[in-house]
């Protein structure tokens, strides 16, 4: 069975620009959160989707978007670009509604580099 | 959510069992207790989760006190292909996981 699949594995913009993130969650998984990760705050978490609904949403400002698909298939958007924004972003799906007796599988991330 | 606590690192001879401590003193009757380990540069790993029973799987395991305020993750025979970051997460029911600084593990040959 195929992990959960993050597109592109490596990405360079510029302060100001706008980026699009892809996750392919694991066939069947119906729940997909992002998480960004950097040195200095570790693991945050962004958002979390179910059925195409947000559930959940971490702090974060209005820059940072995410939606997902019919098919369970996950995008997250990041506007207006700025340096803190350099991170690594990964995604993660889990099969049951309810996560606390269900793991998280994550893929291997989106490394965001803003310059 | 329920917050954990873990030393920020820990050594292990290879071939020796690595158990690695997590206290977890607010966790709530419903919420489960999950470790995870990343290795540099890559995604965030699951290794096993636990509600108050003792846990085991083909990579480790878990126990838990009955109290259910500390856990302790068992890698039985540490390789160096163990040395990473390892996470204990107790789970928001909002599919939020909270991550901590975790500890990091280094086997050592």
């Amino acid at each position: 069975k195929a992990g959960v699949t993050q597109t592109p594995r490596y990405l360079i913009k510029t302060r100001g620009q706008q980026v699009t993130l892809s996750c392919s969650p694991i066939s069947g998984h119906r729940s997909v959160s992002w998480y960004q990760q950097t040195p200095g705050q570790g693991l945050q978490f962004l958002f979390e989707y179910f059925s195409e609904t947000q559930r959940n949403k971490g702090n974060f400002p209005g820059r940072f978007s995410g939606r997902q698909f019919s098919n369970s298939r996950s995008e997250m958007n990041v506007s207006t670009l700025e340096l803190g924004d350099s991170a690594l972003y990964l995604c993660a799906s889990s099969l049951e509604r309810e996560a606390y007796n269900s793991p998280l599988h994550f893929g291997n991330g989106t490394r965001l580099t803003v310059t | 959510d329920a917050k954990t606590t873990q030393p920020p690192s820990m050594d292990c001879a290879e071939g020796r069992a690595a158990n690695l401590p997590c206290n977890h003193s607010t966790i709530s009757g419903n919420e489960y207790v999950y470790w995870y380990r990343q290795i540099h540069s890559q995604g965030p790993q699951y290794i096993i989760h636990g509600l108050k029973n003792n846990e085991t799987n083909e990579m480790a395991s878990l126990i838990i006190t009955e109290d259910r305020k500390s856990s302790t993750l068992i890698l039985p025979h540490a390789t160096l292909r163990d040395t990473a970051v390892y996470y204990c997460i107790v789970a928001n029911t909002g599919n939020q996981f909270y991550f901590g600084t975790g500890t990091s593990l280094t086997v050592i040959p």
